[in-house]
């Protein structure tokens, strides 16, 4: 079957560096998306990782290991609106997307 | 980056009624339209794929003749959610995506900001 995992919930401090985790088991693989979503609002594209290694962006950076599906989505100098929801999500054989259930990061002052 | 918008942004009505949500690309061509539904505190999803012209693909558990989509043109995507009760409530959001399966950001989803749906 195809699965994706990702914690429920994180927590860290306005200010500090959070990496959020994402494992995989699909079939086929044509890439992995993080997006962020907001409460009550609709996600966001943050990322795409296609080959393996680190895209930086910014204050955002997204890890890729095809070989472990892994990957994970690292935020630095946490803001207090990055206060949100990621969703790691992969593209299969038949370029559908596949949804983890989402991690819930809660920045604190 | 690419605009998808939805109408309404919000919606309430009475049990038995049926209500039409509207998804647009704005400014490409959406060869593919998404239906997602998000009940609170939960991930998305997926109720339905759509291809210009072609008929949807449900996904498992969602009832075709309940949920009705029609994309008729390569910018417009329409869900009717046919005869709402109160457990139909909640929060649909539409994605479009471009391109073709050849193309790497091809299947990158733009999605819309989503209509919340209230049944009393």
């Amino acid at each position: 079957g195809q699965n994706i995992d990702q914690p429920t919930e994180m927590t860290a401090t306005e200010g500090a560096i959070v990496q959020i985790n994402c494992t995989y088991q699909t079939s086929g693989f044509n890439g992995l998306f993080w997006y962020q979503q907001h409460a009550g609002e609709a996600p966001t594209f943050l990322s795409y990782n296609v080959l393996d290694g680190l895209e930086e962006k910014g204050r955002f950076s997204s890890f890729l290991s095809r070989s472990k599906g892994y990957s994970y989505l690292l935020l630095k100098e946490l803001q207090m609106k990055d206060s949100a929801s990621y969703l790691c999500a992969v593209g299969d054989s038949n370029y559908q997307l596949i949804w983890g259930a989402g991690t819930k990061l809660i920045i604190k002052p | 980056g690419a605009v998808v918008s939805q109408h309404p942004s919000w919606v309430i009505c009475k049990s038995g009624t049926s209500v039409k949500i509207e998804c647009r690309s704005l400014d490409f061509q959406a060869t593919t339209m998404f239906w997602y539904r998000q009940f609170p505190k939960q991930s998305l999803m997926l109720m339905a794929t759509s291809n210009e012209g072609s008929k949807a693909t449900y996904e498992q558990g969602v009832e075709k003749d309940k949920f009705l989509i029609n994309h008729a043109s390569l910018t417009l995507s329409t869900l009717t959610v046919t005869s709402a009760h109160p457990e139909d409530s909640s929060f649909y959001i539409c994605s479009a995506r471009g391109g073709t399966s050849g193309e790497i950001f091809s299947y990158e989803q733009y999605f819309g900001p989503g209509t919340r749906l209230t049944v009393t």
